[in-house]
């Protein structure tokens, strides 16, 4: 059974902050990692995806991926109450389903 | 461009009845799934067509059968309805399904289902 492993939260930071979001995944051969956020009441939308070991950037958001540790995390720098929303890892192995972890509450105190 | 779109947004059925969810998308994706989401257990698979004419069983199947009308349009049907049957059901779609960000899935805005 694959799985993916994320906090449930709710991770609670101060405006402007540093918001570090992890997840742990059981599959060795995964490829593909991806980040979604979605707000209450919302569909998931995507934030960032990452293929490759280290850290990718994008904006305000880092992913980064270690696949010895199977280990991939989100930073979210300068954290916005508009960040104030639930998290999604997720996993693929392609060719395969893409796995979700059951999310990480995120709250951004202005 | 509409990207995914779902219907209905919201439906309350009674126990043993029937519906269809429907679900389409204009960015000529091949791939397209369907998903229910409950509180505290992420995403589940429910069904999935890696491309037009092919449909396949996701993690929890049971209770629902789907149809790959065309290339735009994936539907899910609920034969005969259950209150474990309520949840929110997410319809998405990716370019592909395989690797190297073909398989980013973009998703519906969600119909929102309570049997009764």
């Amino acid at each position: 059974q694959k799985e993916v492993e994320q906090n449930s939260g709710p991770l609670s930071v101060p405006e402007g902050a540093i918001a570090s979001l992890n997840c742990t995944y059981s599959d060795r051969v995964s490829q593909s990692f991806f980040w979604y956020r979605q707000y209450s009441g919302k569909s998931p939308e995507l934030i960032m995806s990452i293929y490759s070991n280290g850290d990718k950037e994008d904006g305000r958001f880092t992913a980064q991926l270690n696949k010895a540790s199977q280990y991939v995390s989100l930073l979210i720098r300068d954290s916005q109450p508009s960040d104030s929303a639930t998290y999604l890892c997720a996993v693929g192995a392609g060719g395969f389903k893409t796995i979700f972890g059951a999310g990480t509450r995120l709250f951004v105190k202005a | 461009n509409a990207g995914v779109t779902q219907t209905p947004k919201f439906q309350v059925l009674k126990t043993g009845q029937s519906m269809t969810l429907q679900c389409a998308q204009d960015m000529n994706h091949n791939s397209m799934y369907w998903y229910r989401q409950d509180p505290g257990m992420g995403l589940r698979l429910i069904y999935y067509s890696a491309s037009e004419g092919t449909t396949d069983k996701g993690e929890v199947p049971n209770g629902y059968n789907v149809s790959r009308l065309n290339k735009r349009e994936f539907s899910l049907r609920l034969e005969s309805a259950a209150p474990s049957q309520t949840s929110v059901y997410f319809c998405a779609s990716s370019e592909f399904f395989g690797t190297g960000g073909t398989e980013t899935q973009y998703f519906g805005p969600g119909t929102r289902l309570l049997v009764l």
